[in-house]
């Protein structure tokens, strides 16, 4: 089993409308998540972070955790073809301090 | 401005040949941390580092080393043993407290075997 499993995508929703991202991950005991933005042939860009349960919105963003569950999503509201990009999810395992990153979702938004 | 700088930007690299990719931070951070990404995939961890001279192998270390001398550079050696290297490399960094460990990146690498 992966530690951060994403679905690889690509995920394709008209412009305007709401995208969801899921990431499930192994290590229960994990307590830091992270989606970064990938635009092709750049590096990563942090969009959001959450530590607790529950939902955190910035403004078109919301990342939501359920621990329990060991899933973190990212909702991205009124979707915008700039959006287009590979959505990367990040954990900090419980025992280590290294960031383990998700293969990533391909969104792609269609005027 | 504080950041990570990476160089080069394009690396070209012959059968058998070793080559160092390089990676600065003056963001004062005390992680820093080695993937690769193939295309269409994520990021793999190579290495990562927490102090100066203290380092830790990642999910796909074979064929590579690292360095840590000082807490700013961490450079990496792509050597002849990785059979495969062309990719594109990422360098980042991140504080060394959990509730803090946004990581920044470099503008990444992309080596090429010619």
């Amino acid at each position: 089993q992966k530690e951060v499993e994403q679905n690889s995508g690509p995920l394709s929703v008209p412009e305007g409308a709401i995208a969801s991202l899921n990431c499930t991950y192994s290590d229960r005991g994990s307590q830091s998540f992270f989606w970064y933005r990938q635009y092709s042939g750049k590096s990563p860009e942090l969009i959001m972070f959450i530590y607790s349960n529950g939902d955190k919105e910035d403004g078109r963003f919301t990342a939501q955790l359920n621990k329990a569950s060991q899933y973190v999503s990212l909702l991205i509201r009124d979707s915008q073809p700039s959006d287009s990009a590979t959505y990367l999810c990040a954990v900090i395992p419980y025992n280590n301090n290294d960031m383990r990153f998700g293969a990533g979702t391909r969104l792609t938004v269609k005027p | 401005d504080g950041g990570i700088t990476q160089s080069p930007k394009y690396l070209f690299r012959k059968e058998g040949q070793n080559v160092t990719l390089s990676c600065e931070q003056n963001l004062n951070h005390d992680a820093m941390y080695w993937y690769r990404q193939d295309p269409g995939q994520g990021l793999r961890l190579i290495y990562y580092s927490q102090i100066v001279n203290d380092f830790q192998k990642g999910d796909i270390a074979e064929g590579y080393s690292v360095s840590r001398e000082k807490k700013e550079s961490f450079p990496l050696t792509v050597t002849s043993a990785q059979k495969n290297p062309t990719a594109f490399y990422l360098c980042a960094s991140t504080p060394r407290r959990r509730l803090t460990f946004r990581a920044f990146f470099g503008q990444g690498t992309r080596l090429t075997v010619v």
